[in-house]
């Protein structure tokens, strides 16, 4: 059936450097792609998202890449903050979300 | 900005009970969702409803059933609770248009346990 494949599932990076979670999708009619960050305690709030008729998206210091070849999109964060930490989750979608397992970011101060 | 609630943060129930979540949202959404977020399963598909008084399955609908009366609103049952329902439970609405999917926008979500 249709899976979201994501990775890593945790990540420490230093503060001020880059972060990039990747994800990989099976169905190839697949055309939104969300990237979503949960906070402890709260629900997931959407970040960026990117479209099937686009390449990148780049919202200040977050970027999304969208491979439509290949069926990876990934999700680069500069210059990262303690706040960046959380959990990550990519999905893929057509009709339904598909979600990743999800990537806890820890940026280390 | 949109705004999703949902009626509890915690909540916790013996096995064998009926349980009722409650979920609102204030943007005149027509597609509402109930997800169940496990550690290492990441977000699963419960129900979902397009209108009013309707409702699909998503791709765990055992054990639960849902209701949408009102468009605002969207209500997930867990029948008789098990143990094994002990989940994070998270609502999310969308709005519908044109041919590609819309963004989901989530509630806080309710942490169910069962006893």
């Amino acid at each position: 059936g249709e899976n979201v494949e994501q990775h890593p599932s945790t990540l420490s990076v230093q503060e001020g450097d880059s972060a990039v979670i990747k994800c990989t999708y099976s169905d190839s009619a697949s055309n939104y792609f969300p990237w979503y960050k949960q906070e402890l305690g709260k629900g997931p709030q959407l970040i960026i998202d990117i479209r099937s008729n686009v390449g990148e998206k780049k919202d200040q210091r977050i970027a999304v890449t969208l491979n439509k070849t290949a069926k990876h999109f990934s999700l680069h964060i500069t210059e990262t903050q303690p706040e960046d930490s959380a959990v990550y989750f990519c999905a893929a979608s057509l009709n339904k979300y598909i979600f990743g397992t999800g990537t806890r970011l820890k940026v280390l101060a | 900005d949109v705004k999703v609630t949902q009626s509890s943060r915690y909540l916790v129930k013996r096995t064998g009970e009926k349980v009722f979540l409650e979920c609102v949202q204030d943007m005149d959404h027509e597609n509402m969702f109930w997800y169940r977020q496990d550690p290492g399963l990441g977000l699963r598909l419960i129900y979902f409803s397009y209108d009013v008084k309707m409702k699909e399955k998503g791709d765990i609908p055992e054990g639960y059933s849902v209701s949408r009366e009102k468009k605002e609103r969207f209500s997930l049952i867990l029948e008789s609770a098990s143990t094994n329902q002990t989940s994070m439970y998270l609502c999310a609405s969308s709005q519908t248009s044109g041919s590609y999917t819309d963004t989901q926008y989530f509630g806080p979500g309710t942490r169910l346990t069962v006893l």
